[in-house]
């Protein structure tokens, strides 16, 4: 059982690039989102979806898109990456009031933007 | 807003002290708490939440509504507890979460 798989784990990005970040659950859980960690700040929301083709915004969406067209992957795109971006980037799913919304994480995508 | 405030970023004790680690969090309505921990190379896991009222690994944290705080408690550390810890808060359908800054617990021998 891989529970959440992100991809991939290190990547180091010249400003400007653009890049996606993969994540993938085999959970079957309906609710995916990701955070990035910063020192000092811990983990802020950056987007969310609630199923297949819903997806929200979260404390910190500007610079980032994604989209959800099956309920195992959230994909997380960086139109044009910016030094500020820099950080570790984590892919969470879990199943909703069900399980008491126990969040599983992967195990993280380390992002250094030049 | 939600917001949840850890107010210290390390706390060091040593082996068989107590330990508290602070979580006070602001939300107008009834919210869900969470303590998450990151051990040294592995993934964050939930460590536990208030609606089960439970105890793992000898952690208890209580929900008190008044002072709008939800602290972890330990009454003797040990080394393996050492970690980044973080608590949590959730909207009633938990579809977001809100996370502290974390602390870092250090338990020396």
């Amino acid at each position: 059982n891989a529970g959440v798989t992100q991809t991939p784990k290190f990547q180091v990005l010249k400003t400007g690039q653009s890049m996606t970040l993969q994540c993938a659950q085999d959970m079957n859980h309906e609710y995916m989102s990701w955070y990035r960690q910063d020192p000092g700040m811990g983990l802020r929301l950056i987007h969310y979806s609630v199923g297949a083709g819903i997806t929200d915004q979260g404390e910190v969406p500007n610079g980032y898109n994604v989209s959800r067209s099956t309920t195992e992957d959230f994909p997380l795109r960086l139109l044009s990456a910016a030094p500020s971006q820099t950080s570790v980037y984590f892919c969470a799913s879990n199943s909703g009031t069900g399980a008491g919304g126990e969040l599983f994480f992967g195990e993280g995508s380390r992002l250094t933007v030049l | 807003a939600q917001r949840v405030t850890q107010p210290e970023k390390l706390l060091s004790v040593f082996k068989g002290a107590p330990v508290e680690l602070k979580c006070n969090y602001s939300y107008s309505g009834s919210p869900e708490l969470f303590w998450y921990v990151q051990y040294s190379r592995q993934r964050l896991q939930l460590l536990l939440r208030h609606i089960s009222r439970e105890s793992i690994k000898g952690f208890t944290a209580d929900l008190n509504k008044g002072e709008t705080s939800f602290h972890l408690k330990k009454p003797f550390a040990q080394e393996e507890d050492s970690a980044m810890y973080y608590c949590a808060l959730s909207l009633y359908n938990f579809n977001k979460f809100y996370f502290g800054s974390g602390t870092k617990l250090n338990v020396k021998p």
